[in-house]
């Protein structure tokens, strides 16, 4: 059974700092993976996506890299800010599990200026 | 750009009580998710439909039940609410059955039951 791990649970950084975000996931037979993020109470909002034949994707500061081989994925801030505080979710699409995304519990990030 | 409408965005139940949530899934989308996320939790998989048939199927209750109808939008029916079916509804779309189509995600519905 698919697990999605991502360390570490919360974060603290001053702005400005570049941080990584780690995301694991046990079997390496994945289709995609999407990094999302979610406010407090509010919903999900599609950051970038993965394609299984790739292995990063940029989008403005932030960028996401995939190494299926080892059930790694990586999001890369640049120079944080407070408006990025949030909480960061990993998910993956796995074949056995049809078209269903796999979430991590998520990584909560605090920018303070 | 038009994204994924979810209706009501609050709700409050009794409990054994029912209650129905919509989705409205992005214009050309033919596949529709739905996802319940407790408080501190994940996002988990309760069931999908493509092109008006169930896709796929996930943790997803007896009493509850859903359906994709010809304008591609989707019901999810609680019935029997519970105290532990307070959580946040997501509904999701996408354009394909999930390979290499991204999910786009709704507002969610915040369903209380007291």
């Amino acid at each position: 059974k698919q697990e999605v791990t991502q360390i570490p649970a919360a974060l603290s950084v001053p702005e400005g700092e570049n941080l990584v975000l780690n995301c694991s996931f046990t079997d390496s037979a994945i289709y995609n993976l999407q990094w999302f993020r979610q406010d407090p109470g509010k919903g999900l909002t599609s950051l970038l996506l993965i394609q299984s034949s790739q292995r990063e994707q940029t989008s403005g500061r932030l960028n996401a890299s995939l190494d299926k081989s080892s059930g790694r994925s990586t999001l890369y801030i640049a120079a944080s800010q407070p408006g990025d505080s949030a909480t960061y979710l990993c998910a993956v699409y796995v074949d056995q599990a049809g078209t269903a995304l796999i979430f991590g519990k998520g990584t909560t990030l605090s920018v303070s200026s | 750009a038009a994204g994924v409408i979810q209706s009501p965005r609050h709700l409050i139940k009794e409990k054994r009580e029912t209650a129905t949530l919509k989705c409205y899934p992005i214009p050309r989308h033919d596949t529709v998710y739905w996802y319940q996320q407790g408080p501190g939790q994940d996002p988990q998989f309760l069931i999908s439909f493509y092109e008006k048939m169930q896709s796929d199927k996930g943790s997803i209750p007896d009493r509850f039940s859903a359906q994709q109808f010809s304008d591609y939008h989707s019901e999810l029916n609680m019935s029997s609410l519970e105290l532990g079916d307070s959580a946040l509804y997501f509904c999701a779309s996408s354009s394909a059955p999930g390979l290499l189509d991204e999910q786009f995600f709704g507002p969610g519905t915040r369903l209380t039951v007291l």
